[in-house]
């Protein structure tokens, strides 16, 4: 079955440490894979999306990683700050065609000052 | 200003009624969505539509209802068919162009059934 893994358990760093965050997947071939932050009682705010083709995407102290060989995608933080703290959520098409996205159940991240 | 808006933010209903959830868009977005986020569980998609006066049936559709008579406006209604429906409502929207387009979501209800 198809599958969309995120480490459930909390990631606890150290303020100007770098984070970094995974999401596995089984059972997809995405075209895509985007990464979301979800503060709490709020909707998710879009960050970046990486294609199929693309290894590596960059945004400010963001960077997100696409290894399809090994179903796998990396969101970095660099020089993290207590206002990154927050969940976030890996999201990727399952099938083509439709602006339909599957989201991962998410990491809460908390960046200790 | 530009966005996507939801109301009520809090919604509280008696067991057995029918509750119905907005959700509006300024956004000209062509496609527009219903998750439902309940606590240590991803959004899991509800409906969703791509056009005017067109929807599709997303994960989780039993218990639900969608129209989309106009292209700012997917409001969901919760039937009292759905089983377990306390949970935080999201409804997002994107510009359905060639595939990969963000979602912006609301800001989300949260619907309490008492």
């Amino acid at each position: 079955s198809q599958k969309i893994e995120q480490n459930s358990e909390a990631l606890n760093i150290q303020e100007g440490k770098t984070a970094t965050l995974t999401c596995n997947y089984t059972n997809y071939s995405p075209a895509y894979l985007q990464w979301y932050r979800q503060d709490p009682g709020r909707g998710p705010v879009f960050l970046l999306l990486i294609r199929e083709n693309e290894k590596e995407k960059r945004k400010e102290r963001l960077k997100v990683t696409f290894d399809t060989t090994l179903k796998q995608s990396l969101f970095h933080i660099t020089a993290s700050q207590p206002a990154d703290s927050a969940t976030y959520l890996c999201a990727l098409d399952g099938s083509g065609g439709y602006q339909k996205v599957t989201f991962g159940t998410g990491t809460k991240l908390q960046v200790i000052p | 200003d530009g966005g996507i808006t939801q109301s009520p933010k809090y919604l509280f209903r008696k067991e057995g009624q029918n509750v119905t959830l907005s959700c509006e868009q300024n956004l000209n977005h062509d496609a527009m969505y219903w998750y439902r986020q309940d606590p240590g569980q991803g959004l899991r998609l509800i409906y969703y539509s791509q056009i005017v006066n067109d929807f599709q049936k997303g994960d989780i559709a039993e218990g639900y209802s969608v129209s989309r008579e106009k292209k700012e406006s997917f409001p969901l209604t919760v039937t009292s068919a759905q089983k377990n429906p306390t949970a935080f409502y999201l409804c997002a929207s994107s510009p359905r162009t060639s595939g990969g387009d963000e979602q912006f979501f609301g800001p989300g209800t949260r619907l309490t059934v008492l």
